[in-house]
């Protein structure tokens, strides 16, 4: 059973980079894409970006200058990096694995909430 | 690039069926078939419940059911129960590798 597990700081000051974590256990990690995805309080999902296991990536153009996802394959793990946050960044921010198919998201993470205040 | 359009709330009776529409563009949703739909309760992670339109991955009861005409997709949930007050969101492939999530449905059974 895959399952993922993310941990980051969750009180940010605006400016400061939001960084997170997200762990697989279980299941293959070369064969599939990684994914970041957050939601903003009240809001819908909005997809940041994901990673191969060879650090291949695909972002958002929204957000691609301010994002940077890697991978450490030798810890079945990858990270989001989201610098510059301000109050919009704001959100529940999931971590997700792929599916057999492009953009299919089967498992999720269980959630970060990351408040950015002064 | 615009979020996908769903009306925000959808409702239904026990029993009867309910249909949400994802709609896009020609770029998106109308150019590939690879949109997907999501059930999320509060506080919960999304759940996946279709992938490439229309199929349903193991688990997920047959009762959800997905299908696309031009660029509008449709989630369909037929006998509706309790437990499926939920919000959901259709998500789509779109050029250049990124994926598009809809702004979200409130589905309530009454």
């Amino acid at each position: 059973q895959v399952q993922l597990q993310q941990w980051g700081a969750g009180l940010l000051k605006p400016s400061e980079t939001l960084s997170l974590t997200c762990a697989v256990y279980g299941g293959s990690f070369s064969n599939y894409y990684w994914s970041w995805i957050r939601q903003s309080p009240g809001k819908g999902l909005e997809w940041i970006g994901e990673i191969n296991h060879s650090g291949r990536t695909n972002y958002n153009p929204s957000l691609k200058t301010r994002a940077a996802i890697l991978v450490d394959t030798s810890k079945n793990q990858f990270s989001l990096n989201l610098n510059s946050v301000t109050a919009a960044d704001t959100g529940v921010y999931y971590c997700a694995r792929g599916g057999s198919t492009p953009m299919v998201l089967p498992f999720w993470g269980q959630g970060t909430l990351v408040t950015v205040s002064s | 690039q615009s979020a996908l359009t769903q009306p925000p709330s959808a409702s239904g009776s026990p029993g009867q069926s309910v249909t949400i529409s994802c709609t896009g563009t020609s770029r998106d949703v109308g150019g590939y078939d690879y949109v997907s739909w999501y059930q999320q309760h509060p506080g919960k992670a999304p759940k996946y419940l279709i992938y490439e339109v229309k199929k349903r991955p193991s688990g997920v009861p047959g009762r959800f059911s997905g299908s696309k005409s031009g660029n509008t997709a449709y989630l369909t949930v037929s006998g509706l129960q309790a437990e499926d007050e939920a919000d959901y969101y259709c998500s789509s492939y779109a050029a250049s590798n990124n994926l598009l999530f809809g702004g979200g449905t409130k589905v309530t059974v009454l």
